[in-house]
């Protein structure tokens, strides 16, 4: 397939577990971004890696969220002691370098902290 | 900041009616502008955009307009359908001059189109 990939679609976890989502960019596109939607919060900005430049992390809202990036492809956000507010759907995104480029959006990881 | 704020919704209209959401940003700079758009079940998707002052975006029979003056980017249809029945994101990009993409997503607006 051509387009952003996320996994798992859906995951349920009890509060103070950990979670990793993984997400697989388009191949060749050097930019990647995660965004969360949330009922209260909207569509919020959470972190950006752009080829090898450090990370901009200024949207992550707490020490708990953390993201990497391997090889200028696959990402990994992952989330410790997960927390009920955590509950959101977690959105990738990939583009070509500029910023006029169009995000191409994946279908979002539905996270449920119970 | 940069900040969006879109038009409230819910929005019901009847097949063929004109569609009008309304879009305001706050920016430094010149940010390229977007709507996205995201159908039942379906990821976000860009709908169309525009990238510099008076641009106009248009896609599907959908169209918006860049007006630096009034920082706004309204969106508008002359003849909305069923299947335009989804949820509209008026979003903004950050302004040029680096290669820094991160957009700042208005509310939303849900679209109901009746036949």
């Amino acid at each position: 397939g051509a387009g952003v990939s996320q996994s798992p679609s859906n995951k349920v976890t009890e509060k103070g577990k950990d979670v990793e989502l993984r997400c697989d960019p388009i191949s060749g596109h050097t930019a990647l971004y995660w965004y969360r939607q949330s009922l209260g919060q909207g569509l919020e900005f959470l972190i950006y890696f752009q080829g090898n430049s450090a990370p901009d992390k200024s949207g992550l809202p707490s020490d708990r969220f953390s993201a990497e990036r391997t090889g200028g492809s696959v990402s990994t956000l992952t989330i410790q002691r997960t927390q009920q507010e955590d509950s959101a759907v977690y959105l990738c995104a990939s583009s070509l370098e500029s910023e006029g480029n169009e995000q191409f959006f994946g279908p979002g990881t539905r996270l449920t902290v119970l | 900041g940069n900040s969006v704020t879109q038009m409230e919704g819910p929005v019901t209209l009847s097949e063929e009616a004109f569609l009008t959401i309304n879009c305001t940003y706050t920016a430094t700079g010149y940010p390229s502008l977007f709507w996205y758009v995201q159908y039942p079940g379906e990821g976000l998707q860009l709908l169309l955009k525009a990238t510099k002052a008076d641009d106009k975006g248009s896609n599907k029979g959908f169209e918006a307009t860049y007006r630096k003056e009034t920082t706004s980017f309204h969106l508008e249809k002359g003849s909305v359908q069923v299947s335009d029945s989804a949820v509209y994101f008026c979003v903004l990009g950050r302004a040029g001059g680096t290669s820094y993409g991160k957009l700042t997503f208005g509310q939303g607006t849900i679209l109901t189109v009746h036949p």
